[in-house]
């Protein structure tokens, strides 16, 4: 059974401050990591996905791999007090689901 | 404007019935999924379906049923035997692909939330 970790927080960062979010997977074979971001009360809506080792990078937001570590990483730059939501990690699963961790849940403090 | 559409948004459900939470979408997604979300917890995953007619339990399976009987709906019916129903549930879409592309992005509906009296 793939199992995906994150810290569940609250982490706390002043406005305009670089966060940052992790997570680690249990499978070695895994090939694709998304995150979503969740308001409260709301649905998940995708951030970004990443599957090569390396970074990928969209505005504010940079995705982190590391498959020999099995860690995923999510950075927000400059954030914002409308960043402070739960960001959930995922890893696809074998049949196309993806399984998801606990979430994060970020308050960017002005 | 494409999209995926639950119904009910909130729902309420007295000891020993069974109800029904609908799940639409006009996306042409092959893929169909159904999550339940407890408060501070990740999502788990109830049912899928990957084509029409064909659809298989997911980890928490016990006390829910599917139907997948055409390419835009998979209902989710949450019967009397689901022992602790109070959840929020979510209804997600994908592209099937083979490859390690996006096509397993899931899109996810607005979300239900069911209520047991």
């Amino acid at each position: 059974q793939k199992e995906v970790e994150q810290n569940s927080g609250p982490l706390s960062v002043p406005e305009g401050a670089i966060a940052s979010l992790n997570c680690t997977y249990s499978d070695r074979g895994s090939q694709s990591f998304f995150w979503y971001r969740q308001y409260s009360g709301k649905s998940p809506e995708l951030i970004m996905f990443i599957y090569s080792n390396g970074d990928k990078e969209d505005g504010r937001f940079t995705a982190q791999l590391n498959k020999a570590s099995q860690y995923v990483s999510l950075l927000i730059r400059d954030s914002q007090p409308s960043d402070s939501a739960t960001y959930l990690c995922a890893v696809r699963g074998s049949q196309g689901n993806l399984i998801f961790g606990k979430g994060t849940k970020l308050s960017v403090k002005p | 404007d494409g999209g995926i559409t639950q119904s009910p948004k909130y729902l309420f459900r007295k000891e020993g019935q069974n109800v029904t939470l609908s799940c639409e979408q006009n996306l042409n997604h092959d893929a169909m999924y159904w999550y339940r979300q407890d408060p501070g917890q990740g999502l788990r995953l109830i049912y899928y379906s990957q084509i029409v007619n064909d659809f298989q339990k997911g980890d928490i399976a016990e006390g829910y049923s599917v139907s997948r009987e055409k390419k835009e709906s998979f209902p989710l019916t949450v019967t009397s035997a689901q022992k602790n129903p109070t959840a929020f549930y979510l209804c997600a879409s994908s592209s099937r692909g083979a490859t390690s592309s996006g096509a397993n992005v899931l899109t996810f509906g607005a979300g239900s939330r069911l209520t047991v009296l």
